[in-house]
């Protein structure tokens, strides 16, 4: 069965560096999204991306986070400058369409450590 | 603020009982409703979803129960099994999205199922 791949499996960075989380959905979805989860608390939306561009995004998503699909594979997540809490288990998801009933298929994600 | 609640964080069941797991909403915009399955070290995979104009929705050993008044839902696993065992996780998306975008979680419960 297909699948969503996300590389690094674990990531540890120090507090200020810049990280690229990387993801490949599968390959004849459109819509990708990021969602994170800090240990013990919920899986929180982040960001969604259709058409080379953000159709959504929560407000955890501030300017110290972009998205880009530098080719028809990738989807990546970059950090600008990493903060302690954004400590987390990152999840990328992609899904065929957007209609409301669609399901989201996620990766194993990558558990990102600031120090 | 936690729109999705899920109150149990565990459960224990033996193998070839009933488990239910229960989540609670309180967005009135939510239409649509999922369950998702997480083992560790694995991203969440979807198990089964419900729209908000039916009441229960059945695939082999899973059923979903949505009670709109309440503001409730449960998902049913009958007979469980030791492979059951994983934490799971109800989302819901909202109507005032209407794409795929954006699930808002509970918190999870963690399920046990003892031989």
């Amino acid at each position: 069965e297909p699948e969503v791949t996300q590389t690094p499996s674990h990531q540890v960075t120090q507090m200020g560096q810049e990280v690229i989380l990387r993801c490949v959905p599968i390959s004849n979805h459109l819509y990708f999204y990021w969602y994170r989860q800090i240990l013990g608390q919920k899986v929180e939306f982040l960001v969604s991306f259709y058409n080379n561009e953000i159709s959504e995004k929560s407000e955890i998503f501030d300017d110290q986070f972009s998205v880009e699909r530098p080719d028809g594979s990738n989807f990546t997540l970059k950090i600008r400058s990493t903060k302690l809490e954004d400590s987390a288990m990152y999840f990328c998801a992609s899904s065929i369409g957007q209609a409301s009933n669609e399901k989201l298929f996620f990766g194993s994600g990558t558990q990102l450590s600031v120090l | 603020d936690q729109q999705v609640k899920q109150n149990s964080p565990s459960l224990s069941v033996q193998e070839g009982r009933i488990s239910i797991l229960n989540c609670d909403y309180t967005n009135s915009m939510f239409d649509y409703f999922l369950w998702y399955k997480k083992y560790p070290a694995e991203g969440p995979t979807f198990l089964i979803s419900i729209s908000s104009i039916k009441d229960k929705n059945e695939d082999g050993r899973f059923t979903v129960f949505l009670n709109k008044s309440a503001k409730h839902l449960s998902l049913h696993i009958v007979p469980s099994q030791p492979g059951d065992s994983a934490v799971y996780f109800c989302a819901a998306r909202s109507l005032d999205t209407g794409t795929a975008s954006k699930l808002t979680f509970g918190t999870g419960t963690r399920l046990q199922v003892t031989l």
